[in-house]
């Protein structure tokens, strides 16, 4: 069975600075995919990045990138400049037949 | 605009009574999936389905019953034997099952609150 286990129920970050969110997993597969979701009060759930576990090269979009380490099973999500419209809570998850979800982080962004 | 639906946004239900979650997309998506959200927690399967009149059992499907009839609509029924029904639940639509098309892309979302 897969576990995603996300250890920051909340962080906070000041508007045009960096956080980091974390996230480890554990699962038996060889070839498996990563996400992050963002969730914002509308509960809208909106993906952010994804991550092929199979490529070295960490993903990035826009002012989000992953720091992707196989062999540590850790998957955290960078937000740099933040900005208020960041407010939300974010879902990493893991690829099997279906998605398996941490319990997520509500991240602040405050003026 | 391609993309999911689900209706209605808010379900009000009295005990003992079945009611039915409605989720259609038009991404022309073979996989659908239910997923139940409660207060801090993640998102838990209900049941996914990789094609038409074939469907699954996630991790939470006692309760639970769907259908797929069409490759556009699955449905989720809440039945009277579910013991905690009131969530938040999230229908997902993917190109395919697993690892290489698993990317699942949301729906906005229903809140059923037991009465």
């Amino acid at each position: 069975a897969q576990t995603v286990t996300q250890s920051q129920p909340e962080m906070s970050v000041q508007e045009a600075e960096t956080v980091t969110l974390s996230c480890t997993y554990d699962t038996s597969e060889s070839d498996y995919y990563l996400f992050w979701y963002k969730q914002p009060p509308s509960r809208q759930m909106i993906l952010v990045i994804r991550q092929e576990a199979y490529k070295q090269q960490n993903a990035t979009e826009n002012r989000f990138s992953v720091n992707f380490q196989k062999a540590a099973k850790s998957f955290s999500l960078k937000i740099s400049d933040s900005q208020l419209g960041d407010a939300a809570m974010y879902f990493c998850a893991c690829s099997g037949y279906a998605l398996n979800f941490g319990k997520g982080t509500s991240l602040l962004v405050t003026p | 605009d391609g993309g999911i639906t689900q209706s209605p946004k808010y379900l009000f239900r009295k005990e003992g009574q079945n009611v039915t979650l409605s989720c259609e997309q038009n991404l022309n998506h073979d996989a659908m999936y239910w997923y139940r959200q409660d207060p801090g927690q993640g998102l838990r399967l209900i049941y996914y389905s990789q094609i038409v009149n074939d469907f699954q059992k996630g991790d939470i499907a006692e309760g639970y019953s769907v259908s797929r009839e069409k490759k556009e609509s699955f449905p989720l029924t809440v039945t009277s034997a579910q013991k905690n029904p009131t969530a938040f639940y999230l229908c997902a639509s993917s190109v395919d099952i697993g690892r290489l098309h698993g990317t699942q892309y949301f729906g906005p979302g229903t809140r059923l609150t037991v009465l």
